[in-house]
């Protein structure tokens, strides 16, 4: 069936650079995207989500970015700190309730001091 | 609560056994899902709930798997007959019914099937 991929399951970076983790789906009807952050243990936290009729949206130190004509989505994480190491996930789904999101497999982001 | 709060946060049982899992959802929110994520993966659908409507069953993957949802608040997950392949952790997430999205989770139960 239809999933959310990633392009790399793990990234590491140093403390302070930009990170950028990627993300592909495959369902041309997905118009909600979001994205969640994993820490051990923990359940998936809401990071930002972005609808189809936009290709840009920016939270605190984190931005989204949407292209519907290749199917991607990145997430953005600006001045990467420690506390931002995480399993990453992408998710899709309609824009609507009772829709269950789709998830990919996520990304471990490891950030060094 | 403030949160989607799940109990217990770890269950360790023995093949065949039943299991329940609980989930409470934020206050006000009307929907409620469950995911399951074995390890190292992404998260799969199990079941929807939306106010008394009938739920949404399409990703339970056995009839060993069932849910309800009492007063449209708190639901527990059952698991019956329980297999080694039932390890994993159990999301429950809820959202609001208007836009409907995000879905905010809780920690989940970790549940081991020996």
């Amino acid at each position: 069936g239809e999933s959310v991929g990633l392009h790399l399951p793990t990234l590491s970076v140093q403390e302070g650079d930009n990170s950028i983790i990627n993300c592909a789906y495959s369902n041309s009807a997905s118009d909600y995207f979001i994205w969640y952050k994993q820490e051990s243990g923990k359940g998936p936290q809401f990071i930002i989500d972005i609808r189809s009729n936009m290709d840009k949206r920016q939270g605190q130190r984190v931005t989204v970015l949407l292209n519907k004509t290749v199917k991607h989505l990145s997430l953005q994480i600006a001045a990467t700190q420690p506390g931002d190491s995480a399993v990453y996930f992408c998710a899709e789904t309609l824009n609507q309730a009772g829709t269950a999101l789709i998830f990919g497999k996520g990304t471990t982001l490891s950030v060094s001091s | 609560g403030a949160g989607v709060s799940q109990s217990p946060s770890n269950k360790v049982t023995e093949k065949g056994k039943d299991v329940e899992l609980r989930c409470d959802p934020i206050s006000g929110h009307t929907a409620l899902y469950w995911y399951r994520q074995s390890l190292g993966q992404g998260l799969e659908f199990l079941i929807y709930f939306q106010g008394n409507s009938a739920p949404d069953k399409s990703g339970l993957p056995s009839d060993r798997f069932s849910a309800e949802r009492t007063g449209g608040s708190v639901s527990t997950l059952t698991i019956q007959r329980t297999q080694q392949e039932d390890s994993a952790v159990y999301l429950c997430a809820s959202s609001r019914t208007i836009g409907g999205q995000p879905q905010h989770f809780g920690d989940g139960t970790r549940l081991s099937i020996l």
